[in-house]
């Protein structure tokens, strides 16, 4: 596509359900990261994808949270049993390769735990 | 930790240029810095990125000192679509581009009419 989607844009959810966000890169870029942006709050690392290689799952916040990319494409971010502190801002972006000139963000997925 | 610092806010008046500062004194050889901007409710664009030599595009130009431990965005002629939050952030492309970025809390530009 012409840019990074991700869907919903909102997400309104109540405490302890789960929560599946979709982000579809743009074609043909390997790379994909997930961020974090609580209110007021700069961008939190959360995982990176490139390629075929093992992902780094360093910025998730704990086990409650996992992403997967299938086909080295569309990547989908699950957060489970949520928590009123998961509510933020979880933008995806995507970059051409290892050195793409810089990263293309999505417009993001505004979830709110209630 | 975010490798760079940002004043939290400016003011510019539409139609003046906006200089905006970011301090990177630990930047290394390898990294690059780059600017991001992020109007309200949207993902973060990016603007701009450079190594040494000052740089300049259709959206801004940016001036990295020679030490390249700071450099400045500057925006030539602000306008009311250019308020928005601007980072900073610095990126190593030897580690193939990718990098733990944090992005930190930028500086907010609001310009005046």
């Amino acid at each position: 596509g012409a840019g990074v989607s991700q869907s919903p844009s909102n997400k309104v959810t109540e405490k302890g359900k789960d929560v599946e966000l979709r982000c579809d890169p743009i074609s043909g870029h390997t790379a994909l990261y997930w961020y974090r942006q609580s209110l007021g709050q700069g961008l939190e690392f959360l995982i990176y994808f490139q390629g075929n290689s093992a992902p780094d799952k360093s910025g998730l916040p704990s086990d409650r949270f996992s992403a997967e990319r299938t086909g080295g494409s569309v990547s989908t971010l699950t957060i489970q049993r949520t928590q009123q502190e998961d509510s933020a801002v979880y933008l995806c972006a995507s970059s051409l390769g290892a050195w793409g000139g810089g990263y293309t963000f999505g417009s993001g997925t505004r979830l709110t735990v209630v | 930790d975010a490798k760079t610092t940002q004043p939290t806010s400016m003011d510019c008046a539409e139609g003046r240029a906006a200089n905006l500062p970011c301090n990177h004194s630990t930047i290394s050889g390898n990294e690059y810095v780059y600017w991001y901007r992020q109007i309200h409710s949207q993902g973060p664009q990016y603007i701009i990125h450079g190594l040494k030599n000052n740089e300049t595009n259709e959206m801004a130009s940016l001036i990295i000192t020679e030490d390249r431990k700071s450099s400045t965005l500057i925006l030539p002629h602000a306008t009311l679509r250019d308020t928005a939050v601007y980072y900073c952030i610095v990126r190593d492309t030897n580690s193939g581009g990718y990098q733990k970025v944090t992005f930190g809390t930028g500086t907010k530009l609001q310009v005046i009419p």
